[in-house]
């Protein structure tokens, strides 16, 4: 069964640094894996899909890369600021279960000004 | 402005009742589910749906039961027969384009509370 991880469950930076975030999948066999960023008491929005024949997505301070040989993805947020503090989810899509997301249970992010 | 529409953002449930939580969707997707969010664990699937008058169950069906008349609708309703109902729960859809090419869109969530 596939299994998502996100490790460290929360984080803490300073405002300007870049923020690194990891997510880990047990099996490679994915059509896609997803960032989604999500605020408290809210729903989820997309950040980045990147599909399993790319190495990487890029959308303005936000790039993500995906490994998937070695079953990782990793979020970098370029000069953080306060307002990107929220809860970083990553889901992957297996191929054995179209639809079926597998959710990791995110990262918690506080940028201090 | 295209997007989900969940309703209502709240609700309170009493034990025995059972209540029914909308999402309403004008994206034209075909492709749609329910989510269950607890503190500090991941999303787990409830149930989705890939096109009307069909849908199939997630992880944790039990005590849950929905329908798909319409393509931009899928109520759940939360049973008396879920023990522990009390969660957010999120409403999400996707088109059903190319496998590796499907981008999940979520509403705002409701959150359901026993009292």
């Amino acid at each position: 069964k596939q299994e998502v991880t996100q490790i460290p469950a929360a984080l803490s930076v300073p405002e300007g640094e870049n923020l690194v975030l990891n997510c880990s999948f047990t099996d490679s066999a994915i059509y896609n894996l997803q960032w989604f960023r999500q605020d408290p008491g809210k729903g989820l929005t997309s950040l980045l899909l990147i599909q399993s024949s790319q190495r990487e997505q890029t959308s303005g301070r936000l790039n993500a890369s995906l490994d998937k040989s070695s079953g990782r993805s990793t979020l970098y947020i370029a000069a953080s600021q306060p307002g990107d503090s929220a809860t970083y989810l990553c889901a992957v899509m297996p191929t054995d279960s179209w639809g079926k997301l597998q959710f990791g249970a995110g990262t918690q992010v506080v940028v201090t000004p | 402005d295209g997007g989900i529409t969940q309703s209502p953002k709240y609700l309170f449930r009493k034990e025995g009742q059972n209540v029914t939580l909308s999402c309403e969707q004008n994206l034209n997707h075909d492709a749609m589910y329910w989510y269950r969010q607890d503190p500090g664990q991941g999303l787990r699937l409830i149930y989705y749906s890939q096109i009307v008058n069909d849908f199939q169950k997630g992880d944790i069906a039990e005590g849950y039961s929905v329908s798909r008349e319409k393509k931009e609708s899928f109520p759940l309703t939360v049973t008396s027969a879920q023990k522990n109902p009390t969660a957010f729960y999120l409403c999400a859809s996707s088109p059903t384009l190319e496998y590796w090419d499907t981008e999940a869109f979520f509403g705002q969530g409701t959150r359901l509370t026993v009292v």
